[in-house]
């Protein structure tokens, strides 16, 4: 069983919709890590959290420690939100697979 | 503030020879990371560096990969001889401090095995 899963694998959204990605783990962490990959590009950070909602313009990012469990959020998705997101559960330095989003205008 | 350098960005080689991969972390930053990442997967671990010591090479297949940080500033992957299912994408990172921090990523170096 993957230490990480993420959910949906795949997504694929029109333009203005509301997107949620969920990661499970089941590694004990302190803090969680939200990357962002582009086609052939590197790897961004998104977001690292610890505890709670953090949000930065249209992205929202929510963790709960006890329960093992976040979510990304992308309010109003735009094409140029397509890119894998990617969980890493800090500490353990694992990542999941990636979530690849497409978004068509 | 420079980010994480690494080059080559690109590197088609033959099964059997040898390649190595350069990063520089940011300025300032003691701990580097080097990472596999292959086409549909997240990025495996392969080594950790803290300053120029080795925290973490669990991962590492050391019959043919190696890395050194002997300054503890920049770092080398090699991998002597390349096998085929070593084609994937190598990115560096690095962070501040230790494990738990955030982490930079550089643009990767994209390594196709023929």
């Amino acid at each position: 069983k993957n230490e990480v899963e993420q959910s949906p694998q795949n997504l694929t959204a029109q333009e203005g919709e509301f997107i949620t990605i969920n990661c499970s783990y089941s590694v004990g962490i302190s803090a969680l890590h939200w990357l962002q990959q582009h086609p052939g590009g590197g790897i961004v950070s998104l977001f690292m959290l610890s505890s709670g909602k953090k949000k930065h313009g249209r992205l929202i990012a929510t963790i709960n420690i006890q329960e093992k469990h976040s979510s990304l959020h992308i309010t109003a998705s735009h094409p140029r939100d397509s890119a894998v997101y990617i969980c890493a559960p800090l500490a353990a330095l694992i990542f999941g697979k990636g979530t690849t989003l497409s978004v068509s205008s | 503030e420079a980010g994480v350098a690494q080059s080559p960005r690109y590197k088609i080689i033959e099964k059997r020879q040898s390649v190595a991969f350069w990063c520089n972390p940011i300025s300032g930053h003691a701990t580097l990371y080097w990472y596999q990442q292959i086409l549909g997967q997240g990025p495996k671990l392969l080594i950790q560096f803290q300053n120029n010591g080795v925290v973490d090479d669990s991962q590492l297949p050391k019959d043919r990969f190696s890395a050194e940080r002997l300054k503890g500033v920049d770092s080398t992957l090699k991998i002597q001889p390349a096998k085929l299912e070593d084609s994937a994408v190598y990115l560096c990172a690095s962070s501040f401090l230790a494990t738990g921090e955030t982490q930079y990523f550089g643009p990767g170096t994209r390594l196709l095995v023929l």
